[in-house]
């Protein structure tokens, strides 16, 4: 049974190119979560949705960032434009349940780095 | 504001010995709270949880102990194993956001055969 596929595994960009991240839930499951992980930070929450709606942005750095998720089985995370300090790495994670409430299981990761 | 702390970025262990990670929340409201696994190159895996009403949660080689009063918890690995040998996060939620983890800064374990 797949787990969850994130897209590119590695990402190399320039300033001020546009980012596109990708995510495959597994299958069955509502709920979405996108995560960053830098050094400063550790792992935090930038977004999630239940039923494909997003219930909490709040970690959502800035306007340059936005996540859609136009059914169950996809969403996408976008930087526009990119700044070296969003290198860090991206993680996708997905639950089922009500809000989000059981177990998250996360993806590989995309390892960002803008030069 | 760092919600979920844990103070001690790295931990070594002989195998066979036991492992004790640690957590501190300032957050009251939190009432759940899990440990999460994460091997190089690889996404987090969920390890335990704990709910707020209960002191102690066992499964296989793994507790986790939590301490309301002192706002602590922590997870216990006994024996440890070479393959225990990871990053672990300590983690936190809120029943009126239950999709909204907020994690530690995580804890590197190496346990040495």
């Amino acid at each position: 049974d797949a787990g969850v596929i994130q897209s590119p595994r590695h990402e190399v960009t320039e300033m001020g190119q546009e980012v596109t991240l990708r995510c495959k839930p597994i299958s069955g499951h509502n709920s979405l979560f996108w995560y960053r992980q830098t050094m400063m930070r550790g792992l935090e929450l930038l977004i999630y949705f239940n039923n494909n709606v997003p219930i909490d942005d709040s970690g959502m750095p800035e306007d340059r960032f936005s996540a859609k998720m136009p059914n169950a089985s996809f969403s996408t995370l976008k930087i526009q434009p990119s700044e070296p300090r969003d290198s860090a790495v991206y993680f996708c994670a997905s639950s089922s349940g009500q809000g989000g409430s059981d177990t998250q299981y996360f993806g590989p990761g995309t390892r960002l780095t803008v030069l | 504001d760092q919600q979920v702390k844990q103070n001690s970025p790295s931990l070594s262990v002989q195998e066979g010995r036991i492992s004790i990670l640690n957590c501190d929340y300032t957050n009251s409201m939190f009432d759940y709270f899990l440990w999460y696994k994460k091997y190089p190159a690889e996404g987090p895996t969920f390890l335990i949880s704990i709910s707020s009403i209960k002191d102690k949660n066992e499964d296989g080689r793994f507790t986790v102990f939590l301490n309301k009063s002192a706002k602590h918890l922590s997870l216990h690995i006994v024996p440890s194993q070479p393959g225990d040998s990871a990053v672990y996060f300590c983690a936190a939620r809120r029943s009126s956001n239950t999709g909204k983890l907020i994690f530690g800064q995580g804890t590197t374990l190496q346990v040495k055969p």
